[in-house]
């Protein structure tokens, strides 16, 4: 099983700053890699695919890279809609999994 | 518009069984692959299960093999979880995930969840 490490658990910024959410994978998933936003009581939304591609409406400040093992999710410039929790799931390999999440939590 | 629909749940004493529904409109069903994705309290997000379009093919988490079932009917839109020999750590938020062509994928559609509680 891919394990996906997440970190930081816990990011406090404030509006307005850039913020950078780390996932790394325990053995390579090329560019398999999404990103998922979910707000308290809601259903996960898809961001981020294949490491870099942005899902249908997602605003540009949002933007992913990275490949094999480590990637970056990065949102230039936080909303105060965007603090919230932050997961990423890999697909390249059976059982499919997630990270444990990122928080971004007002400073 | 896609929408996602989950129903099922509820309250259940370890040892029971359940069938969760997950009703599909908005899309054809038939050419994408679903998914079972479920979130304990307070906790992160695990995938649970996942069939393939045609449902030909179904894939489970070690943690659920053998006790948990997907299916699908594409006549009525509709993905199942039949879930078997609940335990305690088996309560969550069960979410219906939409995937896409292919069985192993993103989601790019949840439904709203839908809570199950395994308790005396």
């Amino acid at each position: 099983e891919i394990v996906l490490t997440q970190s930081p658990a816990t990011l406090s910024l404030s509006p307005g700053e850039r913020a950078t959410l780390s996932c790394r994978a325990s053995q390579s998933v090329s560019s398999y890699l999404a990103w998922y936003q979910q707000r308290r009581g809601q259903a996960p939304r898809l961001l981020i695919y294949d490491a870099s591609k942005r899902a249908t409406g997602i605003p540009a400040r949002f933007s992913g890279s990275g490949s094999g093992t480590d990637f970056t999710l990065t949102i230039s410039s936080l909303e105060p809609e965007d603090f919230v929790v932050y997961y990423c799931q890999q697909r390249s390999n059976w059982p499919l999994t997630f990270g444990g999440g990122t928080k971004v939590e007002i400073k | 518009e896609v929408q996602l629909l989950e129903s099922g749940g509820g309250l259940v004493q370890p040892g029971g069984s359940l069938r969760l529904s997950c009703a599909a409109s908005g899309f054809t069903f038939s050419s994408y692959a679903m998914s079972w994705v479920r979130q304990a309290p307070g906790k992160g997000l695990e995938w649970v299960s996942a069939i393939s379009s045609g449902g030909g093919s179904t894939y489970y988490a070690d943690s659920v093999k053998g006790r948990f079932t997907i299916s699908r009917d594409s006549s009525k839109n509709t993905l199942y979880l039949h879930i078997d020999s609940l335990r305690a750590e088996d309560t969550a938020v069960y979410y219906c995930a939409k995937a896409g062509a292919s069985s192993i994928s993103y989601y790019d559609n949840w439904g709203q969840g839908i809570l199950v509680t395994v308790s005396s």
